[in-house]
């Protein structure tokens, strides 16, 4: 496997249940990052996880949980979604360098996610 | 705080035609810019790039931007549009987190 990977590649789940979506990244970075994607809004940052340690929280409903177990890997745990969650989730990773600046990100494939 | 402004929705263009797709940004010093592209279905890949130097970035796939600080502008440019170009082009600025603008749809007609 080679760059950002995501599974799964699609997703319906009812209200009340629980889930996770996966992203792995392949490239040695040392930042991971969710996003929500949303037809006709821009990209929502959701998660930053910095060296394993979540680094910002946009005010996302604690529904969303995420999880970095190591740099390599990032997990975002969904429960109790309501319908307007629906989107296409994605993750990216990224070298950030010092001062705090971003690198270039690298996205996944994204998860189309669909609560009914 | 950063913001991201891509004041074009929608633009069609003619296969063969040049594109000049428009980005402005919000911040106080020079950060770093880029540009991503976004098909049906798929995540985002990276276009280019500009954290310093040379103002004039290429690309892959045949697209440049300039940087013009005066502007606060990051604009993406093409000679000649191509029918797989059709997509959804994002200007986004990094610092301390990436911001993207809103995006811009681009339809190419035969």
């Amino acid at each position: 496997e080679t760059g950002v990977t995501q599974t799964p590649r699609h997703l319906v789940m009812g209200m009340t249940n629980k889930k996770s979506l996966k992203c792995e990244q392949h490239l040695g970075h040392n930042a991971m990052y969710w996003y929500k994607q949303s037809a006709k809004k821009p990209l929502e940052l959701m998660f930053v996880y910095s060296l394993e340690e979540r680094v910002e929280n946009n005010s996302v409903p604690s529904r969303f949980s995420p999880e970095c177990p190591n740099s390599s890997h990032l997990f975002l745990h969904l429960h109790t979604l309501q319908p307007e969650d629906s989107a296409l989730y994605l993750c990216a990773s990224s070298q950030d360098h010092a001062g705090g600046y971003s690198g270039e990100q690298f996205f996944g494939p994204g998860t189309r996610l669909t609560v009914l | 705080a950063q913001s991201v402004t891509q004041p074009d929705i929608h633009i069609t263009v003619s296969e063969g035609a040049s594109l000049e797709l428009r980005c402005n940004y919000s911040y106080g010093a020079t950060p770093y810019l880029f540009w991503y592209v976004q098909s049906p279905g798929q995540g985002l890949q990276l276009l280019l790039k500009y954290f310093s130097g040379d103002t004039l970035v290429q690309g892959i796939k045949g697209f440049e931007a300039e940087f013009k600080r005066s502007q606060s502008s990051f604009n993406l440019r093409k000679p000649s549009v191509h029918w797989s170009d059709a997509a959804e082009y994002f200007c986004a600025v990094g610092t301390l987190g990436v911001t993207f603008g809103t995006g811009t749809k681009l339809q190419v007609i035969p």
